[in-house]
Protein backbone atom coordinates (compact mmCIF):
# COMPACT_ATOMS: atom_id res chain seq x y z
CA UNK A 1 0.00 0.00 0.00
CA UNK A 2 1.22 3.27 -1.10
CA UNK A 3 1.63 5.53 2.45
CA UNK A 4 3.22 8.98 2.93
CA UNK A 5 4.52 10.07 6.36
CA UNK A 6 5.11 13.58 7.58
CA UNK A 7 6.95 13.14 10.85
CA UNK A 8 6.91 16.78 11.31
CA UNK A 9 3.01 18.07 13.01
CA UNK A 10 3.97 21.09 13.92
CA UNK A 11 6.73 23.78 13.53
CA UNK A 12 7.47 27.01 14.19
CA UNK A 13 9.82 29.73 13.46
CA UNK A 14 10.86 33.16 13.59
CA UNK A 15 10.86 34.91 10.38
CA UNK A 16 14.00 35.07 8.01
CA UNK A 17 14.84 31.45 8.81
CA UNK A 18 15.09 28.74 6.66
CA UNK A 19 13.11 25.46 7.56
CA UNK A 20 12.91 22.78 5.73
CA UNK A 21 9.46 20.28 5.89
CA UNK A 22 9.91 16.33 5.56
CA UNK A 23 8.08 13.65 3.34
CA UNK A 24 8.85 9.87 3.34
CA UNK A 25 7.09 8.33 1.01
CA UNK A 26 6.20 4.50 0.67
CA UNK A 27 5.00 2.77 -3.10
CA UNK A 28 5.99 -0.48 -4.89
CA UNK A 29 5.34 1.67 -8.32
CA UNK A 30 8.26 2.33 -10.12
CA UNK A 31 6.46 5.00 -11.52
CA UNK A 32 4.98 7.61 -9.14
CA UNK A 33 4.06 11.41 -9.05
CA UNK A 34 5.10 13.34 -5.93
CA UNK A 35 3.25 16.83 -4.67
CA UNK A 36 3.39 19.41 -2.35
CA UNK A 37 0.26 21.41 -1.50
CA UNK A 38 -0.05 24.42 0.56
CA UNK A 39 -3.18 24.98 2.90
CA UNK A 40 -3.41 28.38 4.43
CA UNK A 41 -5.67 29.34 7.21
CA UNK A 42 -8.14 30.28 4.73
CA UNK A 43 -8.57 26.58 4.01
CA UNK A 44 -7.90 26.24 0.06
CA UNK A 45 -5.27 23.66 -0.97
CA UNK A 46 -2.79 25.73 -3.42
CA UNK A 47 -0.38 23.41 -5.63
CA UNK A 48 2.90 24.03 -5.34
CA UNK A 49 4.87 21.36 -7.68
CA UNK A 50 4.81 17.91 -8.69
CA UNK A 51 7.72 15.50 -9.37
CA UNK A 52 8.12 12.21 -10.85
CA UNK A 53 9.77 9.39 -10.18
CA UNK A 54 12.36 9.32 -12.76
CA UNK A 55 13.82 13.00 -12.50
CA UNK A 56 15.64 13.09 -9.25
CA UNK A 57 17.13 16.89 -9.88
CA UNK A 58 16.40 19.56 -7.02
CA UNK A 59 14.45 22.12 -8.11
CA UNK A 60 13.83 25.44 -6.83
CA UNK A 61 11.56 28.11 -7.04
CA UNK A 62 12.14 31.48 -6.11
CA UNK A 63 12.60 30.65 -1.51
CA UNK A 64 11.14 27.63 -2.62
CA UNK A 65 13.21 24.67 -3.18
CA UNK A 66 12.70 21.05 -3.39
CA UNK A 67 14.96 17.64 -2.60
CA UNK A 68 14.48 14.55 -3.75
CA UNK A 69 16.21 11.48 -2.47
CA UNK A 70 14.86 8.03 -4.17
CA UNK A 71 17.46 6.29 -2.53
CA UNK A 72 15.91 7.34 0.98
CA UNK A 73 12.48 7.79 -0.63
CA UNK A 74 11.85 11.76 0.61
CA UNK A 75 10.94 14.61 -0.59
CA UNK A 76 12.20 17.34 1.37
CA UNK A 77 11.17 20.96 1.03
CA UNK A 78 12.81 23.82 2.24
CA UNK A 79 11.91 27.46 2.43
CA UNK A 80 14.63 30.13 2.40
CA UNK A 81 14.03 33.72 4.91
CA UNK A 82 10.59 32.59 5.93
CA UNK A 83 8.42 35.20 5.98
CA UNK A 84 5.13 35.18 7.95
CA UNK A 85 2.80 34.30 4.89
CA UNK A 86 4.31 30.97 4.85
CA UNK A 87 2.12 29.72 7.66
CA UNK A 88 -0.10 27.33 6.36
CA UNK A 89 -0.26 23.58 6.77
CA UNK A 90 1.70 21.97 3.91
CA UNK A 91 1.13 18.58 2.68
CA UNK A 92 2.70 15.93 1.16
CA UNK A 93 1.45 13.80 -1.39
CA UNK A 94 2.13 10.68 -3.94
CA UNK A 95 0.14 9.50 -6.50
CA UNK A 96 -0.98 6.09 -7.85
CA UNK A 97 -2.76 4.86 -10.60
CA UNK A 98 -5.87 2.83 -9.71
CA UNK A 99 -9.16 2.82 -11.75
CA UNK A 100 -10.28 3.52 -14.70
CA UNK A 101 -9.12 6.09 -17.28
CA UNK A 102 -6.29 8.66 -16.37
CA UNK A 103 -7.43 9.52 -12.61
CA UNK A 104 -4.74 9.40 -10.50
CA UNK A 105 -5.77 9.39 -6.56
CA UNK A 106 -3.62 10.99 -4.19
CA UNK A 107 -2.23 9.79 -0.87
CA UNK A 108 -1.63 12.38 1.57
CA UNK A 109 0.70 12.78 4.12
CA UNK A 110 -0.74 14.13 7.60
CA UNK A 111 0.60 17.57 6.94
CA UNK A 112 2.78 19.61 8.73
CA UNK A 113 1.86 23.20 10.93
CA UNK A 114 4.26 25.50 9.14
CA UNK A 115 4.26 28.76 11.75
CA UNK A 116 6.14 31.74 10.86
CA UNK A 117 6.68 34.42 14.38
CA UNK A 118 7.66 37.77 13.31
CA UNK B 1 -8.28 29.62 -18.15
CA UNK B 2 -9.88 27.07 -15.37
CA UNK B 3 -11.53 27.66 -11.98
CA UNK B 4 -13.33 25.36 -10.00
CA UNK B 5 -16.79 26.82 -7.88
CA UNK B 6 -17.42 25.45 -5.08
CA UNK B 7 -20.92 26.09 -2.46
CA UNK B 8 -21.73 26.64 0.16
CA UNK B 9 -18.64 27.95 1.97
CA UNK B 10 -20.42 26.74 5.46
CA UNK B 11 -22.94 25.03 6.44
CA UNK B 12 -24.55 24.02 9.49
CA UNK B 13 -27.22 21.00 9.65
CA UNK B 14 -28.95 18.77 12.08
CA UNK B 15 -28.33 15.61 12.46
CA UNK B 16 -30.82 13.22 10.10
CA UNK B 17 -30.97 16.19 8.06
CA UNK B 18 -30.24 15.45 4.28
CA UNK B 19 -27.00 17.29 2.24
CA UNK B 20 -26.10 18.41 -0.79
CA UNK B 21 -22.66 20.28 -1.78
CA UNK B 22 -22.26 21.19 -6.03
CA UNK B 23 -19.14 21.56 -7.28
CA UNK B 24 -18.56 23.19 -10.94
CA UNK B 25 -15.23 23.63 -13.08
CA UNK B 26 -15.26 26.36 -15.95
CA UNK B 27 -12.73 26.34 -18.51
CA UNK B 28 -12.37 23.13 -19.07
CA UNK B 29 -13.96 19.88 -20.88
CA UNK B 30 -13.84 16.19 -19.42
CA UNK B 31 -11.98 16.92 -16.29
CA UNK B 32 -11.09 14.22 -13.35
CA UNK B 33 -13.49 15.17 -10.43
CA UNK B 34 -12.70 14.56 -6.49
CA UNK B 35 -14.34 14.91 -3.42
CA UNK B 36 -11.83 14.72 -0.03
CA UNK B 37 -13.17 15.27 3.60
CA UNK B 38 -10.59 16.85 6.22
CA UNK B 39 -11.19 15.97 10.24
CA UNK B 40 -10.23 18.77 12.15
CA UNK B 41 -6.77 18.61 12.34
CA UNK B 42 -6.16 15.67 10.01
CA UNK B 43 -5.00 15.11 6.31
CA UNK B 44 -6.98 14.61 3.60
CA UNK B 45 -9.27 11.58 2.76
CA UNK B 46 -10.42 10.72 -0.58
CA UNK B 47 -14.29 10.04 -0.72
CA UNK B 48 -15.22 9.55 -4.64
CA UNK B 49 -13.64 10.32 -8.04
CA UNK B 50 -15.11 10.31 -11.45
CA UNK B 51 -13.20 10.22 -14.76
CA UNK B 52 -16.78 10.70 -16.91
CA UNK B 53 -20.71 11.76 -16.46
CA UNK B 54 -22.37 8.76 -14.89
CA UNK B 55 -18.95 7.56 -13.88
CA UNK B 56 -18.66 7.62 -9.71
CA UNK B 57 -15.57 5.23 -7.66
CA UNK B 58 -16.37 5.11 -4.18
CA UNK B 59 -13.16 5.00 -1.66
CA UNK B 60 -14.91 5.14 1.79
CA UNK B 61 -17.79 3.05 2.80
CA UNK B 62 -20.31 5.52 4.00
CA UNK B 63 -23.78 7.61 4.18
CA UNK B 64 -22.50 9.63 1.32
CA UNK B 65 -23.07 9.27 -1.86
CA UNK B 66 -21.43 11.19 -5.47
CA UNK B 67 -23.15 12.26 -8.68
CA UNK B 68 -21.98 13.71 -11.94
CA UNK B 69 -24.88 14.57 -14.19
CA UNK B 70 -22.65 16.84 -15.81
CA UNK B 71 -19.14 16.65 -17.40
CA UNK B 72 -18.51 19.49 -15.14
CA UNK B 73 -20.57 19.37 -12.45
CA UNK B 74 -20.24 17.15 -8.94
CA UNK B 75 -22.49 16.71 -6.06
CA UNK B 76 -21.91 14.88 -2.86
CA UNK B 77 -24.77 14.15 -0.99
CA UNK B 78 -26.37 12.09 2.05
CA UNK B 79 -29.69 11.61 2.66
CA UNK B 80 -29.22 11.36 7.02
CA UNK B 81 -26.19 13.00 8.28
CA UNK B 82 -24.52 11.94 10.99
CA UNK B 83 -22.54 13.58 13.57
CA UNK B 84 -19.14 11.76 12.05
CA UNK B 85 -19.81 13.62 8.77
CA UNK B 86 -18.65 17.06 10.11
CA UNK B 87 -15.31 18.38 8.20
CA UNK B 88 -14.31 20.21 5.72
CA UNK B 89 -15.09 18.97 2.09
CA UNK B 90 -13.16 20.31 -0.30
CA UNK B 91 -13.61 19.31 -4.01
CA UNK B 92 -10.82 18.92 -6.95
CA UNK B 93 -10.13 18.19 -10.56
CA UNK B 94 -7.41 17.62 -12.66
CA UNK B 95 -6.84 17.19 -16.63
CA UNK B 96 -8.07 14.28 -18.48
CA UNK B 97 -4.79 14.88 -20.87
CA UNK B 98 -1.41 13.01 -19.72
CA UNK B 99 -0.62 11.35 -16.82
CA UNK B 100 -0.10 12.54 -13.35
CA UNK B 101 -1.72 15.77 -13.59
CA UNK B 102 -2.00 17.78 -10.42
CA UNK B 103 -5.44 18.25 -8.44
CA UNK B 104 -6.69 21.55 -8.06
CA UNK B 105 -9.12 21.89 -5.12
CA UNK B 106 -12.02 24.65 -4.43
CA UNK B 107 -12.31 26.83 -1.70
CA UNK B 108 -14.31 24.06 0.43
CA UNK B 109 -17.05 23.67 2.55
CA UNK B 110 -17.19 23.69 6.30
CA UNK B 111 -19.86 21.17 7.23
CA UNK B 112 -20.78 21.24 11.31
CA UNK B 113 -23.44 18.74 11.98
CA UNK B 114 -25.06 19.76 15.09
Amino acid sequence: AQKVTQAQTEISVVEKEDVTLDCVYETRDTTYYLFWYKQPPSGELVFLIRRNSFDEQNEISGRYSWNFQKSTSSFNFTITASQVVDSAVYFCALSEARGAGSARQLTFGSGTQLTVLP
Amino acid sequence: SQTIHQWPATLVQPVGSPLSLECTVEGTSNPNLYWYRQAAGRGLQLLFYSVGIGQISSEVPQNLSASRPQDRQFILSSKKLLLSDSGFYLCAWSGAWGVNQPQHFGDGTRLSIL
